[in-house]
C-alpha cells in the first residue's frame, strides 16, 4: 500500500520559514516526479511545486518562486519543501502528492499538513 | 498559463440524479484533462485523466469526456458517496472545483 505522510506544518510569523517533509513508502520512490498542492482553508487546489524523479529537473507555482525550494532524497524516499519568506496567503493545507506521465496525474495524495502565518 | 474554469461552482442533485460538471481550458489542451473528487477533510482522489480514462477502482457510474477545450464529467446515477467537491487539472492548473450537494 502507499502511503505519504507530511510533517512539519505549524504556525509562522510573517517572514519566518518552514520546512516540510513527505516520508513515502509502498512504492519505488525514486521512478516518479512528486509534487506539493496548497489549499487554503474552504478554498481551491493550487499547485506549489513538482521535482522529476532524479531530482534534476523542478517547477514553481509564480506565487512562490523565489521562495520556496522542492528536494528529495531518492535513499530515505523523502521528499521537502523549504519554504521561506512566508505570508499570510501562504495559510493552506499542504500535500504532497505522486506525480505521473505527461498528464501530471496526482495518483497518491498524503492526509496533508497545515502551514498558518500569522503574527 | 491555461486558465481551467468549472461551472457551475455548485450543484444541487438528489440521489439517482445525472449529473454534468463542465470544465472549459483557455486553449487547446488536446485530452489533457484529469478529475479530483475530495470529500471534506480529505486528499483528492483521481477519478478520471486523459478526459475520459477511468482510474482503476473509479465506479463506471462516473465517465468523462472531451478535447480541445470543453470538457465534461457526468455521474449516471448519484450514490450517497458522492456528494463531495470535484475539480478539473489541466497539468499545472486546476479548476476552482465544484460543489455536489444533496437536494
Amino acid at each position: 500500500e502507499v502511503q505519504l505522510l507530511e510533517s512539519g506544518g505549524g504556525l509562522v510569523q510573517p517572514g519566518g520559514s518552514l520546512r516540510l517533509s513527505c516520508a513515502v513508502s509502498g512504492f519505488a520512490f525514486s521512478t516518479d516526479a512528486m509534487s506539493w498542492v496548497r489549499q487554503s482553508l474552504g478554498k481551491g487546489l493550487e499547485w506549489v511545486a513538482t521535482i522529476s524523479a532524479s531530482g534534476h529537473s523542478t517547477y514553481y507555482a509564480d506565487s512562490v518562486k523565489g521562495r520556496f525550494t522542492i528536494s528529495r532524497d531518492n535513499s530515505n524516499n523523502t521528499l521537502s519543501l523549504q519554504a521561506n519568506s512566508l505570508r499570510a496567503e501562504d495559510t493552506a493545507i499542504y500535500y504532497c502528492a505522486t506525480t505521473s506521465g505527461s498528464h501530471l496525474l496526482l495518483h497518491h495524495w498524503g492526509q496533508g499538513t497545515l502551514v498558518s502565518v500569522s503574527s | 498559463d491555461i486558465l481551467m474554469t468549472q461551472s457551475p461552482s455548485s450543484l444541487s442533485a438528489s440521489v439517482g440524479d445525472r449529473v454534468t460538471i463542465t470544465c472549459r481550458a483557455s486553449q487547446n489542451i488536446n485530452r489533457y484533462l484529469s478529475w479530483y473528487q475530495q470529500k471534506p477533510g480529505k486528499a483528492p482522489k483521481l477519478l478520471i485523466y486523459a478526459a475520459s480514462t477511468l482510474e482503476n477502482g473509479v465506479p463506471s457510474r462516473f465517465s468523462g469526456s472531451g478535447s480541445g477545450t470543453d470538457f465534461t464529467l457526468t455521474i449516471s446515477s448519484l450514490q450517497p458517496e458522492d456528494f463531495a467537491t470535484y475539480y478539473c487539472q489541466q497539468r499545472y492548473s486546476f479548476g476552482q472545483g465544484t460543489v455536489l450537494e444533496i437536494k
